[in-house]
């Protein structure tokens, strides 16, 4: 049973463009969500976090918003940059319960 | 700089001989989590623990031990591997002053039995 699900596995946009990760969830317990970031032959460093009291947090190029009637939360890159290439996973946690992380969507920003 | 290393990076080993990989983290941070990532499945969560000899089971602890003696350190114990057990691992650490979720991630060890 997958809580979190990001149902495209790759994403390609041109640079300038603007960038849009879906993710959904099952679970309505969940509290908070994350956006994790990784390159090739790293771990996956942490992006942007929203809590589930907010719709909407910014930092910088990077937006995550929060739709919890649809359960579907989203990241914004605007604008996309080549060195935004990586593996995006979203993730969420209930509470102080363990993270359950998305299966990933592989974003490629071409020139 | 501040850092969760792992080691190995790469190990190749057989069916049933014993392994350990290390991780430590220098943010004295109270949480440590072992993930492992497969295509497919994302990443999932093996064991965790929220302070030194406090562990417990994440979502996929079958074939694994953990121990956390020190602060620092959250070694991974696969006391017989198997090849299910081929995957790429992940430790991660973070504070429990603040929201725990933000963790920092190792650069990973793929491991792989044959």
């Amino acid at each position: 049973d997958q809580q979190v699900k990001q149902n495209s596995p790759s994403l390609s946009v041109q640079e300038g463009r603007i960038s849009i990760l879906n993710c959904d969830y099952t679970n309505s317990m969940f509290d908070y969500f994350l956006w994790y970031k990784k390159y090739p032959a790293e771990g996956p460093t942490f992006l942007i976090s929203i809590s589930s009291i907010k719709d909407k947090n910014e930092d910088g190029r990077f937006t995550v918003f929060l739709n919890k009637s649809a359960k579907h939360l989203s990241l914004h890159i605007v604008p996309s940059q080549p060195g935004d290439s990586a593996v995006y996973f979203c993730a969420a946690s209930a509470g102080t319960d363990k993270l359950i992380f998305g299966t990933g969507t592989r974003l490629q920003v071409f020139p | 700089e501040a850092q969760v290393t792992q080691n190995p990076r790469y190990l190749i080993t057989v069916t049933g001989k014993k392994l350990t990989v290390t991780c430590s983290q220098n943010m004295n941070h109270e949480y440590m989590s072992w993930y492992r990532q497969d295509p497919g499945l994302g990443l999932r969560q093996i064991y965790y623990s929220m302070n030194v000899e406090v562990t417990d089971k994440g979502d996929v602890p079958e074939g694994y031990k953990v121990s956390r003696k020190e602060k620092r350190n959250f070694p991974l114990i696969l006391e017989s591997p198997s090849p299910n057990q081929t995957s790429l691992y992940f430790c991660a650490s973070s504070s429990l002053a603040g929201p725990y979720n933000e963790q920092f991630f190792g650069p990973g060890t793929r491991l792989t039995v044959l």
